[in-house]
């Protein structure tokens, strides 16, 4: 079955600008979440959407946004962009938790440079 | 609240040798945890999980990790590592109440040939 896919790869955008990923789950999951990848900062956690609705969401600033939509495929949203907002944004997409095939599966990221 | 931490940010070791990567967690409720590698320019993959029963877990490629609640650890090991095990590791712990699944800093490993 197709993995979990985002677009675009690359992207290059003006500081101050505004910028939308997205993130297409591998099908039958209902949960997808955002997380960004520094050098310093490793795997931080974003936020985290279910059946439409944010569950869960990390200390970013409201500068960062998301939502999901009813075929559970989720973008996520960066306003007024900083330079350090310069990172790999990974997606994951999940089953419910409990059964044999609970996991988080990840997409290859999208590379933003804020310039 | 949720927090998973790492010991080690930087481990070099020959090939053959014997690796353990540490890992501690806070969360005392339910816990799922995880192994996810990352090789270089590709994405994160699945090492091995814990949900519950043996707490010694088998993944992929060799690896294994042993679930101790008492120490609230969650360490992988690997008998005999190899020059394609160089990759970067994380530790991950999500509530099977809120889905959320946070992860350590992440450890280094350099493989020397």
């Amino acid at each position: 079955k197709a993995g979990v896919t985002q677009t675009p790869r690359y992207l290059i955008k003006t500081r101050g600008q505004q910028v939308t990923l997205s993130c297409s789950p591998i099908s039958g999951h209902r949960s997808v979440s955002w997380y960004q990848q520094t050098p310093g900062q490793g795997l931080q956690f974003l936020f985290e959407y279910f059946s439409e609705t944010q569950r869960n969401k990390g200390n970013f600033p409201g500068r960062f946004s998301g939502r999901q939509f009813s075929n559970s495929r989720s973008e996520m949203n960066v306003s007024t962009l900083e330079l350090g907002d310069s990172a790999l944004y990974l997606c994951a997409s999940s089953l419910a938790p409990g059964g044999p095939d609970y996991g988080y599966t990840f997409g290859s990221g999208t590379r933003l440079t804020v310039v | 609240a949720q927090s998973v931490s790492q010991h080690n940010h930087h481990v070099i070791l020959s090939e053959a040798a014997s690796l353990e990567l540490g890992c501690n967690y806070s969360y005392g409720g339910t816990v799922n945890l995880f192994w996810y590698v990352q090789y270089p320019g590709q994405h994160l993959q699945l090492l091995l999980k814990y949900f519950s029963g043996d707490p010694l877990v088998k993944g992929i490629k060799g690896f294994e990790a042993e679930f101790i609640k008492s120490k609230f650890s969650f360490n992988l090991r690997k008998p005999s590592v190899q020059w394609s095990d160089t990759a970067e590791y994380f530790c991950g712990e999500a509530s099977s109440n809120t889905g959320k699944l946070i992860f350590g800093q992440g450890t280094t490993l350099q493989v020397k040939p």
